[in-house]
């Protein structure tokens, strides 16, 4: 079946630096994408979407960028701060479907 | 302000003891869902209800049930726990299902003894 992935399960990165999150996604179809950021013993906590007409768009500290000839969804974050360790999940839709998450990727921040 | 409310956060129930989860919300939204996260993993979705349709993931052991007696309210109905069924369940809702976000609750933990 379809499936959303993520190329790297744990990203370590200095405090202040930018970091980068990878995802991959198999289906073609897929239009419409999230980021989510999920804390420890919390809830999933949308951070920024994108839907398959746009190749960038831009949050607060936060960039997603959609390449669909390669499959390709990256998360950007600037300046990261120790508040951004958490892990990050990728879900994809199409059409009418559901969410499908990605792995997930562990982002720690060293001070 | 407007939220996703699960409860409890925490729940203890033993090997085969019924357990109810409980969702509310005050976003108004047409569709609520349930998901299952191990730890380390991505959550999984066991079903959702747009308004009063229920619709069960194909994978779902029948163990698991659901009621949304209203708009507001979402329940995971656990039959008979497994120590396999110890998890993490999420309550989220949505405006619509077609590329739409879906807004998360702080989650429920639960622990089978």
């Amino acid at each position: 079946g379809e499936s959303v992935g993520l190329h790297l399960p744990t990203l370590s990165v200095q405090e202040g630096d930018n970091s980068i999150i990878n995802c991959a996604y198999s289906n073609s179809a897929s239009d419409y994408f999230i980021w989510y950021k999920q804390e420890s013993g919390k809830g999933p906590q949308f951070i920024i979407d994108i839907r398959s007409n746009m190749d960038k768009r831009q949050g607060q500290r936060v960039t997603v960028l959609l390449n669909k000839t390669v499959k390709h969804l990256s998360l950007q974050i600037a300046a990261t701060q120790p508040g951004d360790s958490a892990v990050y999940f990728c879900a994809e839709a199409s059409g009418g479907n559901k969410l499908t998450f990605g792995g997930g990727t562990r982002v720690l921040v060293k001070p | 302000d407007a939220m996703v409310i699960q409860n409890p956060r925490y729940q203890v129930t033993q090997f085969g003891k019924p357990v109810t989860l409980s969702c509310s919300q005050t976003l108004n939204h047409n569709v609520m869902y349930w998901y299952q996260q191990k730890s380390s993993q991505a959550p999984k979705l066991l079903f959702h209800y747009y308004d009063k349709d229920f619709n069960n993931e194909a994978d779902t052991p029948d163990n698991f049930q659901s009621r949304r007696p209203n708009t507001s309210f979402c329940f995971l109905d656990i039959r008979s726990p497994g120590l396999g069924d110890a998890a993490m369940y999420l309550c989220a809702t949505g405006r619509d299902i077609q590329g739409e976000t879906q807004y998360f609750g702080p989650g429920t933990r639960l622990l089978v003894l």
